[in-house]
């Protein structure tokens, strides 16, 4: 199966700071998610990006599918951003979780 | 739309019981994946029905099953349980097109 690779495992920024999350995975795929887990465990959907760039408000994301990485922009972090945060990539019908990135965001 | 429901929240059972969980996908969605989260292996795939059928399956012994009825709900069973299936199990919708995955809040089971 597919190899997902996130990074950093851990990221504590102040307030107001700008960062970038980044997922690597081992094979082709069809599409790719990432999410925000809250602290009550729930899944967030974020993006669904297969390739190109989206952008919701403060996020953005990028996916070079040929280069099979992906990247997850956050600015002006917010305390309210800090949680967990997963990319997921899918090929043949199933999605591989990375083991994600814990964001701390303090005031 | 209403969002995927589980049912329940919350679940504590002994070793050796078995344990069914509910999932109901956002109306029109005919995939229903489930999903093993643990603070040690992280979030893993358990399986996949779509139109009833399983679809796809992942690494998990045959105590796991699941099934879909004609109405897209999914359950899950765990039989025998063991200390080490305490998790939080979530269930997530697809329309089964473009895969794009929502899930619902999870069913968080401890085994005692």
């Amino acid at each position: 199966g597919i190899q997902v690779e996130q990074s950093p495992p851990d990221l504590i920024l102040q307030e107001g700071a700008n960062s970038t999350l980044r997922c690597n995975f081992s094979d082709s795929v069809n599409n790719l998610q990432w999410f925000h887990q809250n602290p009550w465990g729930q899944l967030i959907n974020l993006f669904y990006i297969p390739s190109g760039t989206k952008q919701n408000g403060r996020l953005s994301a990028t996916t070079v599918a040929t280069e099979r990485y992906s990247l997850l922009y956050i600015s002006s972090s917010q305390t309210t951003d800090s949680g967990v945060y997963f990319c997921a990539p899918s090929a043949a019908g199933k999605s591989t979780f990375g083991d994600g990135t814990t964001l701390t965001v303090k005031p | 739309k209403a969002g995927v429901t589980q049912t329940p929240r919350y679940l504590i059972k002994t070793r050796g019981q078995q344990v069914t969980l509910s999932c109901s996908p956002i109306s029109g969605h005919r995939s229903v994946s489930w999903y093993q989260q643990t603070p040690g292996q992280g979030l893993q795939f358990l399986f996949e029905y779509f139109s009833e059928t399983q679809r796809n399956k992942g690494n998990f012994p045959g105590r796991f099953s699941g099934r879909q009825f004609s109405n897209s709900r999914s359950e899950m069973n765990v039989s025998t349980l063991e200390l080490g299936d305490s998790a939080l199990y979530l269930c997530a919708s697809s329309s089964g097109q473009r895969n794009e995955q929502f899930f619902g809040p999870g069913t968080r089971l401890t085994v005692l």
